[in-house]
């Protein structure tokens, strides 16, 4: 099975902040990879995938890079419509989930 | 408006049996790959079940294998989870959810609906 590592699991921030996000796969998934945003009470909504590919109707604020075990999700200017938690996906072989990061107000 | 609306949660003893559907709407079913993710109370998502547009393909996760079984009625817009032999950490929202694509690969999920809530309690 693929497990996959997210880091931090909190992330503090303020609005107009740079935040990254890295997920870390046990072994190599390609770019068979896509982030999720949650907010409470709410269902995930996708935002990238193919590790790098936005989502239609995504604002371009968001961006992904990496390939093989190694990922990040950037936010280049924090919004306050931002704070949620991300989760990383692989579906390189079946469907693994991190185990999420929660940005919160600083 | 594409769409998925799930129903049928609900408090089950541990043991018992529960069917969940999920009413899809706004596309054509027919075509795309549907899964079941679940999420307990205050965790992250676990990925349940899948069936292909087709029904030639299904998989579960270990955690269901051999209590849940995954189901579709292409002719009704309708995914089903029946769920058998409930335990306590089977607890939290189930959600459907479409691939982004129609095809065989393995996707991400695009689509989801807002989640129906199995509680497992005596």
């Amino acid at each position: 099975d693929v497990q996959m590592t997210q880091s931090p699991s909190t992330l503090s921030a303020s609005v107009g902040d740079r935040v990254t996000i890295t997920c870390r796969a046990s072994q190599s998934i390609s770019t068979w990879l896509a982030w999720y945003q949650q907010k409470p009470g709410k269902a995930p909504k996708l935002l990238i995938y193919k590790a790098s590919s936005l989502e239609s109707g995504v604002p371009s604020r968001f961006s992904g890079s990496g390939s093989g075990t190694e990922f990040t999700l950037t936010i280049s200017s924090l919004q306050p419509d931002d704070f949620a938690t991300y989760y990383c996906q692989q579906y390189n072989s079946y469907w693994t989930f991190g185990q999420g990061t929660k940005v919160e107000i600083k | 408006e594409v769409q998925l609306v799930e129903s049928g949660g609900g408090l089950v003893q541990p043991g018992g049996s529960l069917r969940l559907s999920c009413a899809a709407s706004g596309f054509t079913f027919s075509s795309y790959s549907m899964n079941w993710v679940r999420q307990a109370p205050g965790k992250g998502l676990e990925w349940v079940s899948y069936i292909f547009s087709t029904t030639t393909a299904i998989y579960y996760a270990d955690s269901v294998k051999g209590r849940f079984t995954i189901s579709r009625d292409n002719a009704k817009n309708s995914l089903s989870l029946q769920m058998n032999s409930l335990r306590d950490e089977d607890s939290g929202i189930y959600y459907c959810a479409r691939d982004q694509t129609a095809g065989f690969n393995t996707q991400a999920f695009a689509i989801w609906g807002q989640g129906t809530m199995v509680t497992v309690s005596s």
